[in-house]
């Protein structure tokens, strides 16, 4: 039972240019969630998604962008990279947006800008 | 101020001891309350929801005081594999609001 997958692992990118990190769930779920976390912090809402073709920003969506085709697939775009945007990048999923449901996180996407 | 706020940390205890770990939240209206782990550099998991009542899963007791704002996550008789960040998270909205974690290091 894979879970939640996303690819690349590692990226190293240069200023300007744009790269898609990718994020797939096997789990049926409805909502999906990309957050990013920065060295000592917290996770931060990029955005997230309630069901294909339905999607919405969160806390911190500027230089980012989503598409939701498909139930089981969510990439994350991010277009004329900047240094701002190193971080670690999770996808999520959940059954519903209840906190009676547990989100269910993927290995994580490690990205540099330089 | 931010929305979760938890100990800095980091908290360095000696096998066997009882730790103790405070968050606090801003928005009354918060509907949920969790505990996840996180090991160095991989993603979050779930360790227990936390209720007004209080509960405990094994070793684990996570307390809310809704009327303070504030949750607890105690840990008794520590192992070594209980090294990790603990993230306090809280349910609005239909979002999950994560504090910035504590970090817990059990040394033998």
């Amino acid at each position: 039972n894979a879970g939640v997958t996303q690819t690349p692992k590692f990226r190293i990118l240069k200023i300007g240019q744009s790269m898609t990190l990718q994020c797939t769930q096997d789990m049926n779920h409805n909502y999906m969630y990309w957050y990013r976390q920065d060295p000592g912090m917290g996770l931060k809402l990029i955005y997230y998604s309630v069901g294909a073709g339905i999607t919405d920003k969160g806390e911190v969506p500027n230089g980012y962008n989503v598409s939701r085709s498909t139930t089981e697939d969510f990439p994350l775009r991010l277009e004329l990279a900047a240094p701002s945007q190193t971080s670690v990048y999770f996808c999520a999923s959940s059954y519903r947006a209840s906190g009676s449901y547990e989100q269910y996180f993927g290995p994580g996407t490690r990205l540099t800008v330089t | 101020r931010k929305e979760v706020e938890q100990d800095p940390g980091p908290f360095n205890v000696p096998e066997g001891a009882t730790v103790a770990f405070n968050c606090t939240y801003s928005n009354s209206a918060s509907q949920s309350f969790f505990w996840y782990r996180q090991d160095c550099r991989k993603e979050p998991k779930l360790l227990m929801s936390v209720y007004s009542s209080g509960n405990e899963d094994g070793r684990f007791t996570a307390q809310l005081n809704r009327a303070s704002q504030y949750i607890s996550l105690l840990i008794r008789d520590s192992k070594l594999s209980d090294s990790a960040t603990y993230l306090c998270v809280v349910f609005r909205e239909g979002k999950l609001i994560f504090g910035q974690g504590t970090e817990l290091s059990v040394k033998p």
